[in-house]
């Protein structure tokens, strides 16, 4: 039992391009999201997924797009590269009951130069 | 709008001092979820607890406890004895429903320093 893997861990990228950051599950949880950590503004949702083949936006989309194919991955991708997304992503899944809150991803540090 | 606040940025403590981690929240909605989780140095995050809005009761779990009070908005995060092992950015986060399980806001995070 993995729980959420995050692949890669590290990611540098040029302005304008574009990149997949995977994360899979292995826990059979129906819910996903991905989040930015930025200094000092804690986390922030960026889209998340109910269920395979259902996503929505959250607080910060705009520059990233998601996929849920099946119930296990939900990669992010981002189209076009930006200083800006300089962040540490985590991905997160949780049971439909969310009692024990979100199991997180280890993450992924993108620098954007 | 909902918002969390943790208005301490840093602590510092020396081990086995008590420490109290602030958290302020803001809804409109009645039932809603809170949450608390630790991330380490080496930068996981971990869930330590979730309490819903109609349990006020505090909850102690070793040397953790909450306090978690409607009236003043409040669930505030105490460590006893503190150890260098709880040197971490504690976050606070709050969801609301029907989303309640998955679509949280964090506060910004306090970090907490014990020294040995």
């Amino acid at each position: 039992n993995a729980g959420v893997t995050q692949t890669p861990k590290f990611q540098v990228l040029k302005t304008g391009q574009s990149m997949t950051l995977q994360c899979a599950q292995d826990m059979n949880h129906e819910y996903m999201s991905w989040y930015r950590q930025d200094p000092g503004m804690g986390l922030r949702l960026i889209h998340y997924s109910v269920g395979a083949g259902i996503t929505d936006q959250g607080e910060v989309p705009n520059g990233y797009n998601v996929s849920r194919s099946t119930t296990e991955d939900f990669p992010l991708r981002l189209l076009s590269a930006a200083p800006s997304q300089t962040s540490v992503y985590f991905c997160a899944s949780t049971t439909r009951t969310g009692d024990y809150g979100y199991t997180f991803g280890s993450g992924t540090r993108l620098t954007v130069v | 709008a909902q918002k969390v606040t943790q208005a301490q940025t840093e602590i510092s403590v020396v081990e086995k001092e008590d420490v109290t981690l602030d958290c302020v929240y803001e809804t409109r909605d009645t039932t809603y979820y809170l949450f608390w989780y630790k991330q380490p140095p080496s930068g996981e995050l971990v869930f330590l607890i979730r309490r819903n809005s109609f349990d006020e009761q505090n909850e102690i779990s070793g040397r953790y406890s909450w306090n978690f009070q409607k009236s003043t908005s409040s669930f505030n995060f105490t460590i006893t004895a503190s150890q260098v092992v709880d040197s971490a950015v504690y976050f606070c986060a709050l969801s609301e429903e029907p989303a309640g399980t998955y679509k949280y806001i964090f506060g910004t995070g306090t970090r907490l320093k014990v020294l040995a």
